[in-house]
């Protein structure tokens, strides 16, 4: 069972460009959930998404980032216009239900650099 | 809201000896309570967590920790350390109403030896 995927594992942007992460849960989970990783630091929470819904964006920045987890494909992080402080590691998760004891399981992440 | 505490950025212990890694925890409610370990370049890796029930949890790798409602801790220890431990350790909660899953700093731990 493989578990969860996220390509590309590292990105580099300059200033003004799009990055678009991408993350395929594990086997039969349908909750992604993508956080953000500045070097020393813990995980911070961005987004929840369910097949085709945003459940909770409110650790999304107001402007350049948005999220999608369509019917078909991936679930993807689009990120606008970067900026040097977009510079992180990006990681999403997954689990099978929507319950709070419910474990999410994570990938290896994006490391995404901005020139 | 929820929030983590790792009070200690960096551990150090000797092989074979016995590791505690520290956590403290605020909620509102009954707190859901997690421990993952991150290698270098690497994603999480789930290790254990506490929904309810017995107070001490075992996990992965030898890996044990230890809820105590009082203290508001949920301490990661482990009897007998191994080099191959040497990561950066996360706590992690989440309260009731699917609310979203609350990260420590880490606590990076370094076994010698």
């Amino acid at each position: 069972n493989a578990g969860v995927m996220q390509n590309p594992r590292h990105l580099v942007r300059r200033r003004g460009q799009e990055a678009r992460l991408r993350c395929s849960p594990m086997k039969g989970h349908s909750h992604v959930y993508w956080y953000r990783q500045l070097p020393e630091e813990g995980l911070k929470f961005m987004v929840y998404l369910q097949k085709e819904n945003i459940i909770d964006e409110s650790g999304m920045p107001k402007e350049r980032f948005s999220a999608e987890f369509p019917k078909e494909g991936p679930s993807i992080l689009r990120i606008q216009q970067v900026v040097r402080g977009d510079s992180a590691a990006y990681f999403c998760a997954s689990s099978p239900l929507a319950a709070s004891t419910d474990t999410q399981y994570f990938g290896p992440g994006t490391r995404l650099t901005v020139l | 809201a929820q929030s983590v505490a790792q009070p200690e950025d960096q551990v150090n212990v000797a092989e074979g000896n016995p590791l505690t890694v520290k956590c403290t925890y605020s909620v509102s409610g009954n707190p859901y309570l997690f421990w993952y370990v991150q290698y270098p370049n690497r994603g999480l890796q789930f290790l254990l967590k506490y929904i309810t029930g017995d107070n001490l949890v075992k996990g992965s790798y030898g890996f044990e920790a230890e809820f105590n409602k009082s203290q508001t801790s949920f301490h990661l220890k482990k009897p007998s350390a191994l080099v191959s431990d040497s990561a950066l350790y996360f706590c992690a909660v989440r309260d009731i109403g699917n609310t979203p899953l609350v990260f420590g700093k880490g606590t990076r731990l370094s076994v010698i030896a």
